[in-house]
């Protein structure tokens, strides 16, 4: 069974400052996506990463694959208050054609 | 253009009662997938449907569980009888033929279910 580990799983920080949060798996995924959830919505997609080592901007969201696959990071450059919401890697598999989600990362940015 | 729909979106009923749960995929997306988040696990896949033909049910907990997608189009998920391990939010998610691990899955926003 493939398992998606995110750390950490809960965090409330003032909004200006810096976060990483953690995605880590002992299998190896084709390509991770990062997706945001709010409440009362479903997940939407973020990015996504491929190859290994890879790296992508999206603002002020830097994604980053680990060079063996097996791993991501998702860091945030000063947070604001509209970052807040659960954030969820989640691997996929080619063959299977599904998505393995990881334990998700509850996001509070206050003022 | 539309995105997946889901409804209901909650849904209380009582254990040992029979419950559907329909969605709506994008139109023309052949794919049509059913997750679930049960309280304080990770969303897990349950089914994959291509067109009408269910292509992966791997995930599927159990026989209480039937899902259909007759014609290709929407997607029906009947819990019967119902349990209370039953109870989370079951998400719909959808995606074009010919999708590769680089393309992200549209979602719906779910169906609350509630068991008691």
């Amino acid at each position: 069974t493939q398992l998606l580990e995110q750390s950490p799983q809960f965090l409330s920080i003032q909004e200006g400052e810096n976060l990483t949060v953690y995605c880590n798996s002992s299998s190896v995924f084709s390509s991770l996506q990062w997706y945001r959830q709010e409440p009362g919505e479903g997940p939407v997609l973020l990015v996504t990463v491929v190859t290994g080592g890879e790296v992508k901007k999206l603002k002020r969201l830097t994604f980053q694959f680990g060079d063996a696959r097996k791993d991501s990071s998702l860091h945030i450059t000063a947070a604001q208050t509209g970052d807040t919401g659960l954030y969820l890697c989640a691997g996929y598999t080619g063959g299977g054609n599904k998505l393995t989600f990881g334990t998700g990362t509850q996001l509070k940015v206050e003022l | 253009e539309a995105g997946v729909t889901q409804f209901p979106s909650h849904s209380v009923i009582e254990k040992g009662q029979t419950v559907t749960l329909r969605c709506d995929p994008i139109s023309g997306h052949d794919n049509l997938y059913w997750y679930r988040r049960v309280m304080g696990k990770e969303i897990k896949f349950l089914l994959h449907f291509v067109k009408e033909s269910k292509q992966d049910e791997s995930g599927m907990p159990n026989n209480r569980f039937l899902a259909e997608r007759t014609g290709g189009t929407y997607s029906t998920l009947k819990v019967q009888p119902a349990e209370l391990e039953d109870s989370g939010v079951y998400f719909c998610a959808s995606r074009p033929y010919g999708m590769t691990g680089r393309d992200g899955y549209t979602f719906g926003s779910g169906t609350r279910l509630t068991v008691v």
